[in-house]
């Protein structure tokens, strides 16, 4: 079974730039996640969908970040415009369902200067 | 979400049992106790779940307390591959990582 795919893997910007993730969940996961891991810290939750419908965006920063799920499959994560803050490991998961075990890409190091 | 306490680092002798801690002291009945590592570079791993009962898989064993309140991971038999970032989390849909144990397999 194929797993997760995320891409790009590295990405370098300068602020102010915007920038756009994608992920390709496991076939058949209807739940699909995007974290935010700065170095050192655990992944925080941006965003959770359900299907191609929003269960979760209370964390995420809705001034510079958005995320769509067209069609219940792919994902795009979208910063803009980007900050130094914003350079992290961006993690993309998908379950079977809300309450099934999650299964992780490789995520995408960005990196703002 | 109930929140988790987990040391931030341990040690093993390689070869040697693993016992990695969580304490979930504010856990709700519906709750599952997941565990996932990561190893540096990577994406997090699932490693193991479980609601009550103690459970082993290929990688881990998870031995639940009857309360509930606390768990343990446990890697039989260490290898210097198990080096890495050990996450308890505690989930009913949502999920909440913390910044784990570090876990350092050592020859």
């Amino acid at each position: 079974e194929a797993g997760v795919a995320q891409s790009p893997r590295y990405k370098i910007i300068e602020k102010r730039q915007s920038v756009a993730f994608w992920c390709n969940p496991i076939s058949g996961h209807a739940t699909l996640y995007w974290y935010q891991q700065i170095l050192g810290q655990g992944p925080k939750l941006l965003i959770q969908f359900q299907n191609n419908g929003v269960v979760d965006d209370s964390q995420l920063p809705k001034d510079r970040f958005s995320a769509e799920r067209l069609k219940g499959v792919d994902s795009t994560l979208k910063i803009q415009p980007a900050k130094l803050e914003d350079s992290a490991v961006y993690l993309c998961a998908s379950s079977a369902g809300t309450e099934e075990t999650q299964y992780f890409g490789p995520g995408t190091r960005l990196l703002v200067l | 979400d109930a929140k988790t306490t987990q040391p931030t680092s341990m040690d093993c002798a390689e070869g040697r049992a693993a016992n990695l801690p969580c304490n979930h002291s504010t856990i709700s009945g519906n709750e599952y106790v997941y565990w996932y590592r990561q190893i540096h570079s990577q994406g997090p791993q699932y490693i193991i779940h479980g609601l009550k009962n103690n459970e082993t898989n290929e990688m881990a064993s998870l031995i639940i307390t009857e309360d509930r309140k606390s768990s343990t991971l446990i890697l039989p038999h260490a290898t210097l591959r198990d080096t890495a970032v050990y996450y308890c989390i505690v989930s009913a849909g949502k999920s909440t990582f913390g910044d784990g144990t570090t876990l350092t397999v050592k020859p």
